[in-house]
């Protein structure tokens, strides 16, 4: 069945220190989304990326999406305590009406 | 800003006894989720709804699970019979397009004993 998957599952950084997040799908997806989860919280929408190849920035996060429309990956610069969180990726399959969410990178920064 | 509200905040039920949760969805959303995230895991699909019936539905949402949008605005999950791995925090979400921002509540904890 479908899956994406998401590595590494746990990171460790230095306040200022950079963190990537890589998700891959089994399959071809239609779109994919990012969510951030703060501990004890529920997910909350980053991005979306639906065109093959597209790279979106948010501040410190940059957005890629795989030319082949399989993979993706979140970049933070200079990690903040801020960001601490668990962070998803959510892949939407052609004619499906469901995200299916990666396993998530946890990440703490320490100060 | 609209949210998405879910009730209750925590449900404690015995294993076999049938569990409502309800979900208040944005106002002018179309497309209705239920998740689940068991405590350190991840987000798992249970089922989407649109247009007054279920339009995904994940091998996890069996016989026992149940969606209703009984009145227009609350969007509900029962499960009619729970066992100890039903255990889990509930997410409702809802968005405005297919495919768009999912908006999630704040989650419903389930612990069945």
């Amino acid at each position: 069945g479908q899956q994406v998957m998401q590595i590494p599952q746990y990171q460790h950084v230095q306040e200022g220190e950079d963190f990537t997040t890589y998700c891959n799908s089994s399959t071809t997806l239609s779109n994919i989304q990012w969510y951030k989860q703060r501990p004890g919280g529920h997910p909350v929408f980053l991005i979306q990326l639906v065109k093959s190849g597209e790279v979106k920035k948010q501040k410190r996060l940059t957005f890629q999406f795989g030319e082949a429309k399989k993979n993706s990956s979140l970049h933070i610069t200079a990690t903040q305590t801020t960001d601490v969180g668990t962070y998803f990726c959510a892949g939407l399959v052609y004619n499906f009406n469901k995200f299916y969410f990666g396993s998530g990178t946890k990440l703490n920064v320490k100060p | 800003e609209p949210e998405v509200t879910q009730t209750p905040s925590h449900q404690v039920t015995q294993m076999g006894q049938e569990v409502i949760l309800r979900c208040v969805p944005i106002s002018n959303h179309l497309y209705f989720y239920w998740y689940r995230q068991i405590l350190g895991q991840k987000v798992e699909f249970l089922v989407s709804f649109y247009n007054n019936e279920i339009s995904e539905k994940s091998e996890i949402f069996d016989d026992q699970f149940s969606v209703e949008r009984p009145d227009g605005s609350n969007f509900t999950l029962k499960i009619r019979s729970t066992k100890l791995e039903d255990s889990a925090m509930y997410f409702c979400a809802s968005s405005g397009d297919r495919p768009g921002e999912l908006f999630f509540g704040e989650g419903s904890r389930l612990t069945v004993l």
